[in-house]
């Protein structure tokens, strides 16, 4: 049972475009969303996050938006550059009333950004 | 700052036999989790540990894997005796408190089991 389905394996993009990576979830209890990047042999990397109480978080070139009716969230890159090629994990943290926290992760997109 | 740092970087070892990973968080980082990733599947949270506690060891797969965290400080988890369904990338990150959620991860362990 996939509580963080992100559909699409993979995407490839023309440097200078939009890049949008998109993250669907299950659990209504979820209240903190992030993006994690990550390059081959190395450990994911924190890229940015958007707490339930927001629809959109913006940091320099990345953005991501929440729609919490749809359960939705999306990251948006602009402009694609050629060193975001990376796999990127869309994660969902639910804390819970013991103060133990759990994060639930996709299954992560591949991003291609083609010069 | 050293970020999470995890050893080894690599390990192959037979079907039955024991292996012990090491991460060691970010000094001042009370916060330590275990994930792992299996090839082609999401990265699944295995336990949490706040300082020397198990806050939540919900999603160790069974009674061959164990963790501890001496003093709060470095963590090990051990697969005794490894299956060959073990073989993934395991993943240590640490936080320093919930208002930073923002977990910083090592680079992984990848173990093969033959």
């Amino acid at each position: 049972d996939q509580q963080v389905k992100q559909n699409s394996p993979s995407l490839s993009v023309q440097e200078g475009r939009i890049s949008i990576l998109n993250c669907d979830y299950t659990n209504s209890m979820f209240d903190y969303f992030l993006w994690y990047k990550k390059y081959p042999a190395e450990g994911p990397t924190f890229l940015i996050s958007i707490s339930s109480i927001k629809d959109k978080n913006e940091d320099g070139r990345f953005t991501v938006f929440l729609n919490k009716s749809a359960k939705h969230l999306s990251l948006h890159i602009v402009p694609s550059q050629p060193g975001d090629s990376a796999v990127y994990f869309c994660a969902a943290s639910e804390l819970f009333s013991s103060g133990s926290e759990k994060l639930v992760f996709g299954k992560g997109t591949k991003l291609t950004v083609n010069p | 700052e050293a970020g999470v740092t995890q050893f080894p970087s690599h390990s192959v070892i037979e079907k039955g036999q024991t292996v012990t990973l090491r991460c060691d968080p970010i000094s001042g980082h009370d916060n330590l989790y275990w994930y792992r990733r299996v090839m082609g599947k999401e990265i699944k949270f295995l336990l949490h540990f706040v300082k020397e506690s198990k806050q939540d060891e919900s999603g160790m797969p069974n009674n061959r894997f164990l963790a501890e965290r001496t003093g709060g400080t470095y963590s090990t988890l051990k697969v005794q005796p490894a299956e060959l369904e073990d073989s993934g990338v395991y993943f240590c990150a640490s936080s320093r408190d919930r208002e930073n959620t923002e977990a910083f991860f090592g680079q992984g362990t990848r173990l093969t089991v033959v």
